[in-house]
């Protein structure tokens, strides 16, 4: 089960900080990734990190005012939005890699991220 | 530059058959790709991975009515047997080092 929150209601400019917890697979070993939908629209890849972190991918929409990250020993993926503009709006889902590839086998239920005055 | 294409929408009527076309810009033809349903005002569900070779891989849970398959740079997502639940966008995904990418989706409407 992959959990999200942490969204809401933010002002342009502003921040936010996403968590997703994980259960029932080794969050430790699992490459994780966040993904977001704009209202109507497709989905979207935003970032994606490796199983100790050390390694972080960003699309270029996102990246200089994304950071991802993530806590083993809490079996929790974070996104810290900074910069926040109207475009950011979306629901933002976590996704785990499938072990050993690079596709999304499990997909969290979604946090909702809305970017106004 | 990788990319996927997917036709907008298609419709079928309960128990045809459907099948789905996602497109590789031609220079990452041999890429495997994946498939994804997302049914209305839900998370997206992994439905299966259709390898370089053709051979495809169902998710956990997933019914043999939804198959893949390829030819050339096109990835084929087949609905056997449509039902009500199937009525959903699904997307095709594929990857690279250090990017993943989305094609727009195909809107299925069951007739």
């Amino acid at each position: 089960q992959l959990v999200e929150s942490g969204g809401g209601l933010v002002q342009p400019g502003g921040s936010l900080r996403l968590s997703c917890v994980g259960s029932g697979f080794t969050f430790r070993t699992s490459p994780m990734n966040w993904v977001r939908q704009a209202p109507g629209k497709g989905l979207e890849w935003v970032s994606s990190i490796s199983t100790s972190g050390r390694d972080t991918y960003y699309s270029h929409s996102v990246k200089g005012h994304f950071t991802i990250s993530r806590d083993n020993s809490k079996d929790t993926l974070y996104l810290q939005m900074n910069g926040l503009r109207a475009e950011d709006t979306a629901v933002y889902y976590c996704a785990k890699d499938a072990t050993g590839d690079y596709f999304f086998d499990f997909w969290g239920q979604g946090t909702l991220v809305t970017v106004s005055s | 530059q990788l990319a996927l294409t997917q036709s907008p929408s298609v419709s079928a009527s309960l128990g045809a058959s459907v099948k789905l076309t996602c497109t590789l810009t031609s220079e990452y033809y041999n890429y495997a790709i994946a498939w994804h349903q997302q049914q209305p005002e839900k998370g997206p569900r992994y439905l299966l991975k259709i390898n370089s070779d053709g051979r495809h891989s169902r998710g956990d849970g997933i019914p043999d009515r939804f198959s893949g398959s390829l030819s050339g740079a096109e990835r084929y997502l087949t609905i056997s047997g449509l039902q009500s639940e199937d009525e959903a966008d699904y997307y095709c995904q594929t990857w690279a080092t250090g990017i993943r990418v989305f094609g727009g989706g195909t809107k299925v409407t069951v007739l």
